[in-house]
């Protein structure tokens, strides 16, 4: 089971619409979540971050925590073409051989079409 | 000069050759860190640094050998490398070690081996 898991897509949606972003993580007892978006040949860039059950807004972005279900999600409302990008869903994990240790998933390809 | 700037931002080499990667932060951060990039893999930890001390060796092999003479500096050299290291590399820094912090990254360096 891979620690920290995202469908590599590419998620493809027409612009104005809400893309939704998901991630799942295997340390129940992990703590810290963040999102980061990188373009093409680019830097990852971070987006959000969230260390508390329930949803965080900033701007068109909406990072959501459900630790009990293990999993995290982003929310892109009003999408616009320079959202395409990848987004990495990254995660402290808590306990094993990762401990405190920043675990990124493979990334989800986003493309928002005109 | 602000963020984390990672030169060169290309490199092409042999397989018998040495070169050094080299990163600097203008962020007053602690901690610094290299990341593998791979096509179609998660972002993969190699080395933490925590003020100047290396607290994190990812299993990588002896080929790549990181220094960091401040805070602020960090290289990684390389020698002998294969194939498959042919990656984007990437450096991040963060306030501390702390990896509960949200990490900032530079551009990376695409690096090629011949």
């Amino acid at each position: 089971q891979k620690e920290v898991e995202q469908n590599s897509g590419p998620l493809s949606v027409p612009e104005g619409a809400i893309a939704s972003l998901n991630c799942t993580y295997s340390d129940r007892g992990s703590q810290s979540f963040f999102w980061y978006r990188q373009y093409s040949g680019k830097s990852p860039e971070l987006i959000m971050s969230i260390y508390s059950n329930g949803d965080k807004e900033d701007g068109r972005f909406t990072a959501q925590l459900n630790k009990a279900s293990q999993y995290v999600s982003l929310l892109i409302r009003d999408s616009q073409p320079s959202d395409s990008a990848t987004y990495l869903c990254a995660v402290t994990l808590a306990g094993g051989t990762s401990y405190g240790k920043l675990t990124f998933g493979q990334g989800t390809i986003l493309t928002v079409h005109p | 000069e602000t963020g984390v700037t990672q030169t060169p931002r290309h490199l092409v080499m042999g397989m018998t050759n040495k070169k050094s990667l080299k990163c600097e932060q203008h962020l007053g951060h602690n901690a610094m860190y290299w990341y593998k990039q791979s096509a179609k893999k998660p972002l993969e930890l190699m080395f933490v640094y925590n003020f100047k001390e290396q607290t994190e060796n990812n299993s990588v092999p002896s080929r790549f050998s990181p220094e960091c003479p401040n805070s602020s500096h960090l290289f990684l050299h390389l020698h002998t490398l294969q194939p498959e290291d042919s990656a984007l590399y990437l450096c991040a820094s963060s306030p501390t070690g702390d990896s509960n912090q949200p990490q900032h990254f530079g551009d990376g360096t695409r690096l090629s081996i011949l």
